[in-house]
């Protein structure tokens, strides 16, 4: 049962534009949320992460916000450059879990010029 | 300067063969983790060791063991490969427990089993 999900695969973008993905998750002990960023034959990124105790946190070009009831968090990256294009999982834990990370499936972004 | 290594990379194997791979991380991290992504492409955890004790046990079968020499080092020791073992290994490796306990990984090592 995946507790965290991912449900577009794929987003496409032009550059310059704003890009927004979204998670969902189910499990209500969640506390920590995190964004990373996956390029081909490389291991995940560590990009962005919230505590479920804010509802925005920004870095950069990257804002994560949390939507605590809707059990909802999305990741908005303005503006898309061409090398964001990658692969971004949202992930999330509750820290009496020892650090065991729910991976959603991934979302595919493509930043076109 | 890699944060989080593993070796090998690409490991190529017939069913029935016992194969290691390693992870070793130079972070002063004190807990390690093994993460499998499937054809699907869904990371899932394995195991986490933490001061070379082991935390995480997933419902992973008998033939996955891991070995923690020390805090650096987490490796994962294969006996008896199958087919549906086929996927990329993750290492991680985070800072004690708590509540930015952000998880870094290696590059990953693609296992095929043939």
């Amino acid at each position: 049962d995946q507790q965290v999900k991912q449900n577009s695969p794929s987003l496409s973008v032009q550059e310059g534009r704003i890009s927004i993905l979204n998670c969902d998750y189910t499990n209500s002990m969640f506390d920590y949320f995190l964004w990373y960023k996956k390029y081909p034959a490389e291991g995940p990124t560590f990009l962005i992460s919230i505590s479920s105790i804010k509802d925005k946190n920004e870095d950069g070009r990257f804002t994560v916000f949390l939507n605590k009831s809707a059990k909802h968090l999305s990741l908005h990256i303005v503006p898309s450059q061409p090398g964001d294009s990658a692969v971004y999982f949202c992930a999330a834990y509750g820290t009496d879990s020892w650090g065991k990370l729910q991976f959603g499936a991934g979302t595919q972004v493509v930043v076109t010029p | 300067d890699t944060a989080v290594s593993q070796t090998p990379k690409y490991l190529v194997t017939q069913m029935g063969n016992d194969k290691s791979i390693k992870c070793e991380q130079n972070l002063g991290h004190d807990t390690m983790y093994w993460y499998k992504q499937d054809s699907k492409k869904f990371l899932k955890i394995m195991f986490s060791y933490n001061n070379k004790e082991l935390i995480i046990n997933e419902t992973v079968p008998n033939r996955f063991s891991p070995k923690s020499p020390d805090k650096a080092h987490l490796n994962l020791h294969i006996n008896s490969l199958e087919l549906g073992d086929s996927a990329v290994y993750f290492c991680a490796s985070s800072t004690p427990r708590g509540s930015t306990d952000t998880q870094y990984f290696g590059p990953g090592t693609r296992l095929t089993v043939l």
